[in-house]
């Protein structure tokens, strides 16, 4: 079964507006990742949160981690319309499932000039 | 200079073909990975390597045959291919370390097509 679930699926916005999105999982991780994916390109690595780790902060990006609700969100404050992407999160449930990241079905943020 | 190229970028093919998907990187990571992501866009993981040693092979069909020559490489071989197989392969590398999986760094995809 999936791990991460993102909500909402699609978010629209004007530029200038924040974006949150939301992630939920299912098991236990060692750390929690939000990635970015440009329409017909790969994923990248936006920021990684570890378990016992409530928020972290790069740029206009904020994640917070709830490990007692196994819930994250991803906030991206005065969007752009280049910030216009799908945004996935992936968990790391460690142990013996060490190297095998998964992910959610993503949110696809569109921002409007 | 890519960090994590595959090729090709495009793959069109019939059903009962095989193909190969190659990938590098020049990171120097130890760990390479092959996912699948769907239609829907949602991304599984396939299989990982780490220095050239399998360690991860999610219920992949065992049409699906990768390869690692040495850990800057791991290629993908796909026999018999069917409808079901269309998808954007992406593969991606990291480094492994004793704190879990780190960072991983995606190429930009190969689309294949199986008409």
């Amino acid at each position: 079964s999936q791990q991460g679930e993102e909500d909402p699926q699609a978010l629209s916005i004007q530029e200038g507006e924040n974006a949150t999105m939301n992630c939920s999982y299912k098991t236990s991780i060692n750390n929690l990742q939000w990635y970015r994916q440009n329409s017909g390109r790969g994923l990248v690595h936006l920021i990684l949160i570890r378990s016992n780790e409530r928020e972290k902060h790069s740029g206009r990006l904020r994640v917070t981690l709830d490990t007692s609700k196994k819930s994250s969100s991803l906030l991206i404050t005065a969007s752009r319309a280049a910030d216009t992407a799908s945004y996935f999160c992936a968990t790391d449930a460690g142990g013996t499932s060490y190297g095998k990241l998964t992910f959610g079905q993503g949110t696809i943020l569109t921002v409007h000039p | 200079d890519t960090a994590v190229s595959q090729t090709p970028k495009y793959l069109v093919t019939q059903m009962g073909n095989d193909k190969s998907i190659k990938c590098e990187q020049n990171l120097g990571h130890d760990t390479m990975y092959w996912y699948k992501q769907d239609s829907k866009k949602f991304l599984k993981i396939m299989f990982s390597y780490n220095n050239k040693e399998l360690i991860i092979n999610e219920t992949v069909p065992n049409r699906f045959s990768p390869k690692s020559p040495d850990k800057a490489h791991l290629n993908l071989h796909i026999n018999s291919l069917e409808l079901g197989d269309s998808a954007v392969y992406f593969c991606a590398s990291s480094v492994r370390g004793p704190r879990g999986t780190g960072e991983l760094f995606f190429g930009e995809g190969s689309r294949l097509t199986v008409l």
